[in-house]
């Protein structure tokens, strides 16, 4: 079976400051890898994703996430943080895409401080 | 890009009656969706995958006569909540794919259920 782990459930940052949000997954077959935000009372917005290409992935706003095999993590991270960006984020695991369910992480709250 | 409409955005019922929120692909084929809950605060949890034209596979827990799901078209799914009870209150979201299609699983924006 599959699985994530967001490691903290709210991570506070200043604005201009880097952005780290942790993912752990598991899986027993070569994952595909997703990151999604969500802002309040909205459906969820793909970031970003990895779906055995490139390890190192670049997606919207800025975002961008490294699949590392070796600590099966895929963990997001952004230069320089925006007010914008708080937001919740989700981490997701597929072993396809298209027709497999995504197995969704707890979420990080991201709060950024003036 | 793919673009998933779901309607209504927010609905406020009875307890008992039932509500029908409708999920469509509005420029690609959709030959599955998928239907998640969402409770305060926390994660999506799959409720059922529908593929078009076939009955729809509900996960462990979800109740199949109470959670109708129907994907009679490659572009159109609903979820029909039959006798709604307040502990049915939730944020449902729904998220259509289609094999090979490189965006892979595009959401809508969730519906919003208050059951009073």
């Amino acid at each position: 079976a599959q699985s994530v782990t967001q490691l903290g459930s709210h991570v506070s940052v200043s604005e201009g400051a880097l952005v780290l949000l942790r993912c752990n997954y598991s899986s027993s077959v070569p994952p595909y890898l997703f990151w999604y935000v969500q802002y309040p009372n909205q459906g969820l917005q793909l970031l970003l994703k990895y779906t055995s290409a490139a390890t190192l992935v670049k997606g919207i706003n800025g975002f961008e996430a490294e699949f590392k095999k070796s600590e099966t993590s895929f963990h997001l991270t952004k230069p320089s943080a925006h007010m914008s960006d708080a937001a919740e984020y989700f981490c997701a695991v597929s072993d396809s895409v298209g027709n497999e369910k995504l197995t969704f992480g707890t979420g990080t709250r991201l709060t950024i401080i003036p | 890009g793919a673009v998933v409409s779901q309607h209504p955005s927010w609905v406020i019922c009875k307890s008992g009656t039932s509500v029908k929120i409708e999920c469509r692909s509005l420029d690609f084929q959709a030959t599955t969706m998928f239907w998640y809950r969402q409770f305060p605060k926390q994660s999506l949890m799959l409720m059922a995958t529908s593929n078009e034209g076939s009955k729809a596979t509900y996960e462990q827990g979800v109740e199949k006569d109470k959670f109708l799901i129907n994907h009679a078209s490659l572009t159109l799914s609903t979820l029909t909540v039959t006798s709604a009870h307040p502990e049915d209150s939730s944020f449902y979201i729904c998220s259509a794919s289609s094999p090979g299609a490189d965006y892979g699983y595009t959401f809508g924006s969730g519906t919003r259920l208050t059951v009073v």
